[in-house]
């Protein structure tokens, strides 16, 4: 089955103790992102990534980090959580950069950091 | 930059209302327009989407014209059911560089039988 994991669906964590979230896509897909979502704000992307060793800024950087070692992993990196990186995270993959190809979300990680 | 704009829910309708969900978006180009809904407790899903101006994107009994005279997706459905409740996200993609989707903030829908 054609999917977008990520691990772990729900985390609680303590302020500036480092946490990675997991994503892996099956489907041999180029393009991965990472989006968070906020009450009120919709979906705004963290970081993305057009291929293996390519990754990029998304509108909303500070304080994550990336890597794109394989082409079906694109783990997620909080160094030092705060609070405000309380949210629901969700990794998504596309067949190509090019617009227009749908994009696949994974099932969501909901992130709390008191 | 680009932007998307939907109208804000909640929308609450009985089952079989006829639905409409606004969205206006900004963008520079021709972007590829986008609506995606998310389930109770899931990831986002694509819907229906449309590539270029006129193009109707369709799936589900839903539909929403790609207008780009006055830069719409409006979704819009006949008759609506109780597994319709979901939020509705509207969003673009310009391309480029970055397959980047800018989304709406999600109108939240609700179908009560």
């Amino acid at each position: 089955e054609a999917q977008v994991t990520q691990n772990p669906r729900y985390l609680i964590t303590v302020t500036g103790k480092k946490l990675t979230v997991t994503c892996s896509q099956n489907m041999n897909h180029e393009y991965m992102s990472w989006y968070r979502q906020d009450p009120g704000l919709g979906l705004r992307q963290i970081y993305y990534s057009m291929n293996v060793e390519v990754t990029d800024k998304g509108d909303v950087p500070e304080g994550y980090k990336v890597s794109r070692k394989e082409k079906r992993n694109f783990p997620l990196i909080l160094e030092s959580p705060s609070p405000n990186q309380t949210s629901l995270y969700f990794c998504a993959s596309s067949l190509s950069y090019a617009g227009g190809y749908e994009q696949y979300f994974g099932p969501g990680t909901r992130l709390t950091v008191t | 930059g680009d932007s998307v704009t939907q109208m804000e829910g909640p929308v609450t309708l009985s089952e079989e209302a006829f639905l409409t969900i606004n969205c206006t978006y900004t963008a520079t180009g021709y972007p590829s327009l986008f609506w995606y809904v998310q389930y109770p407790g899931e990831g986002l899903q694509l819907l229906l989407k449309a590539t270029k101006a006129d193009d109707k994107g369709s799936n589900k009994g839903f539909e929403a014209t790609y207008r780009k005279e006055t830069t719409s997706f409006h979704l819009e459905k006949g008759s609506v059911q109780v597994s319709d409740s979901a939020v509705y996200f509207c969003a673009l993609s310009s391309g480029g560089s970055n397959y980047k989707l800018t989304f709406g903030k999600g109108t939240l829908l609700t179908v009560n039988p």
